[in-house]
């Protein structure tokens, strides 16, 4: 069974920046693509950015360019994504998702999804 | 105000068969494939419809997608209680070279 469990929810400063993990089981990073969405307090999914690890491929959303990272580490099956320069309007919960089978592409539907991972902006 | 529009809510009795649409352009929905997910509050998002039209192991076939040009539609026959959720649409755009959701569609089961 395939299944992604991300870190714990966080706590942050203004100007900060926040790094949540994404482990994947029963499933191995080379062969899969994987995105990050996030959904702000009463606002809708968001988009942020995917990777496919083993093409080395990063695509991210204009609107968080210069402010996120993602990467992934295929021998561990672990991801990660880092948003710096954090803002009261970054509070979210972040989610990883992953590419349905072995699509490696980002713009096919997600079916396994992190549980996701409240962050909290805050001075 | 999302590049992929989206009715802020729809609704319906049980039993009923209801729509939800998905309009965007040439560089999203025109030109490649269309996903639907099924949001409830505090849960992670699950994926109904991947490729404007086929369904992941484990959703029932009440749960249908099309795409005709730069629109796209979910449909979700013999309605039921436990349908009542968020609905998103998303699609890559080639212009922003990434991916899109629409502002998502707030299903009420009367």
């Amino acid at each position: 069974q395939v299944q992604l469990v991300q870190s714990g929810a966080e706590v942050k400063k203004p100007g900060s920046s926040v790094k949540v993990s994404c482990k994947a089981s029963g499933v191995s990073f080379s062969n899969s693509a994987v995105s990050w969405v996030r959904q702000a307090p009463g606002q809708g999914l968001e988009w942020m950015g995917g990777i496919i690890p083993t093409f080395g491929k990063r695509n991210y959303a204009q609107k968080f360019q210069g402010r996120v990272t993602m990467t992934a580490d295929i021998s561990t099956s672990v991801g990660y994504m880092e948003l710096s320069g954090l803002r009261s309007e970054d509070t979210a919960v972040y989610y990883c998702a992953r590419v349905v089978g072995d699509i490696l592409d980002l713009g096919i539907g997600m079916d396994v999804w992190g549980q996701g991972t409240p962050v909290t902006v805050s001075s | 105000q999302s590049v992929l529009t989206q009715p802020p809510s729809a609704s319906g009795t049980p039993g009923q068969r209801v729509t939800i649409s998905c309009s965007g352009s040439n560089s999203n929905i025109g030109s490649n494939a269309v996903n639907w997910y099924q949001h409830l509050p505090g849960t992670a998002p699950k994926l109904l419809i991947y490729s404007n039209n086929q369904r992941p192991s484990g959703v029932p076939d009440r749960f249908s997608g099309s795409k005709s040009g730069t629109s796209a539609s979910l449909a979700i026959s013999g309605l039921q209680s436990e349908d009542e959720a968020d609905y998103y649409c998303a699609a890559w755009d080639d212009g922003l070279n990434g991916s899109l959701f629409g502002g998502g569609t707030k299903l009420t089961v009367l």
